[in-house]
């Protein structure tokens, strides 16, 4: 079985600047996930889709950070414009179901720097 | 706000030796997590605890959750090099909401030889 897909795997860009992820889940997976990883700390939910429908963004920065996830397989996070603080790592994960199954399978990550 | 704090924060271990990770939460939750992750390298899943009273064991660790005292423990026994990374817990508060992870600081663990 595949695992969560992400790209690309770094990226370095200025201030102002906007810069795009993307994530492709596991297959089947009904629920995806984005959180951002700051060095040092632990991942901060960022958003959470069921199908292509938002379950919860309420710690995503709405100013700068949007999220779709049209079809409700892939997802891109979008950033614009970056600030210096939003350098870190984007993991991406997916589950199976919203509630009752309990694990969350993690991508590899876009490690992003804002300089 | 749901509060997740992990100590210690860093743990250098011998080769051998017994230690436990501490995982305490702020709120009331029977859904806790154990994640383990090296250095530039992604989330791994090791222990969902669904319970309170649960325990689970795979090789060097046990994990185990006390829902009346918002404590998990993750115990390390006879630790090997192959160990040495760092590890986060994540409590999940919102029962039949979907799976709303709020992650600890981690522990960062060094097992040396």
């Amino acid at each position: 079985e595949a695992g969560v897909a992400q790209s690309p795997r770094y990226k370095i860009i200025e201030k102002r600047q906007s810069v795009a992820f993307w994530c492709n889940p596991i297959s089947g997976h009904a629920t995806l996930y984005w959180y951002q990883q700051i060095l040092g700390q632990g991942p901060k939910l960022l958003i959470q889709f069921q199908n292509n429908g938002v379950v919860d963004d309420s710690q995503l920065p709405k100013d700068r950070f949007s999220a779709e996830r049209l079809k409700g397989v892939d997802s891109t996070l979008k950033i614009q414009p970056a600030k210096l603080e939003d350098s870190a790592v984007y993991l991406c994960a997916s589950s199976p179901r919203t509630s009752g199954s309990y694990e969350q399978y993690f991508g590899p990550g876009t490690r992003l720097t804002v300089t | 706000e749901l509060k997740v704090e992990q100590n210690p924060l860093f743990l250098s271990m011998q080769e051998g030796k017994n230690y436990t990770i501490y995982c305490n939460y702020s709120t009331t939750s029977d859904r806790l997590y154990w994640y383990r992750q090296d250095p530039g390298k992604s989330l791994e899943s090791l222990f969902v605890l669904l319970s309170n009273g649960a325990v689970k064991q795979e090789g060097r660790l046990m994990a185990s959750l006390d829902t009346k005292a918002r404590l998990s423990t993750l115990h390390i026994t006879a630790a090997v090099h192959d160990l040495s990374a760092t590890y986060f817990c994540a409590v999940d508060p919102r029962h039949g909401a979907g799976n709303m992870l709020t992650f600890g600081g981690g522990t960062r663990l060094m097992v040396k030889p």
